[in-house]
């Protein structure tokens, strides 16, 4: 079983779309992140959920909104989607704020 | 605020021999870490970290990192790369505490070729 699973893996849209990117972990981990890949590789933090609870929102454009319905999920909606957007997006999950992360595999996200 | 410099973008090593890939780190409070692997078009695997204890610590794969909090450094090494270590590597950090604690700060990875 996959411990952070994301989907889809792939998802290429035009500017100006709308577009939701889902994330689950099995682990019964409380912790949930998203996180941004660009280009040149480079990881940053978008946001951080403890417990459903919003902790880390980083300088995103308020286009990008993460919903948390329970502890297991945390998905990632983009409206209005640019073409700067396009990256790798990371879903990740730890038990607590100081152990290890799991990632997920990966959303190549593509705007053309 | 938490920064992490990796100092070598990229480092082709040749298969069987030793490698290092440099980690410094800049931090105002005590910090946990890391260093993950990104093989193509996956996502991050924990190669090891360091939390407390013995500054010198071991991970998967055959790779062990130093801390050395003076020269706020976190080398990653192994004594003989194979084909198969040929990835990207990441060098993170996250604060002991605060809001700050709720993520990984990343250095821009270090890519590792190994040559035949």
């Amino acid at each position: 079983d996959t411990a952070v699973s994301q989907t889809p893996k792939y998802l290429v849209t035009q500017m100006g779309n709308d577009k939701s990117i889902k994330c689950e972990q099995n682990l019964g981990h409380d912790t949930m992140y998203w996180y941004k890949q660009d280009s040149k590789k480079f990881l940053k933090i978008m946001f951080s959920y403890n417990n459903k609870e919003l902790i880390i929102n980083e300088t995103v454009p308020n286009r990008f909104s993460p919903k948390s319905p329970d502890k297991a999920h945390l998905n990632l909606h983009i409206n209005s989607l640019e073409l700067g957007d396009s990256a790798v997006y990371f879903c990740a999950s730890s038990q607590d704020r100081w152990t290890e992360a799991f990632f997920g595999q990966g959303t190549r996200l593509t705007v053309v | 605020a938490q920064s992490v410099t990796q100092l070598d973008s990229q480092v082709p090593v040749f298969e069987e021999a030793p490698v290092e890939l440099r980690c410094n780190y800049s931090s105002s409070v005590s910090v946990y870490l890391f260093w993950y692997v990104q093989y193509p078009n996956q996502g991050l695997q924990l190669l090891l970290k360091y939390l407390s204890g013995s500054t010198l610590v071991k991970g998967i794969n055959g790779f062990e990192a130093e801390f050395n909090k003076s020269q706020t450094s976190f080398h990653l090494r192994k004594p003989s790369v194979h084909i198969s270590d040929t990835a990207e590597y990441f060098c993170a950090v996250t604060p002991y505490s605060g809001a700050g604690s709720y993520q990984l700060t990343f250095g821009k990875g270090t890519k590792l070729s190994v040559i035949p």
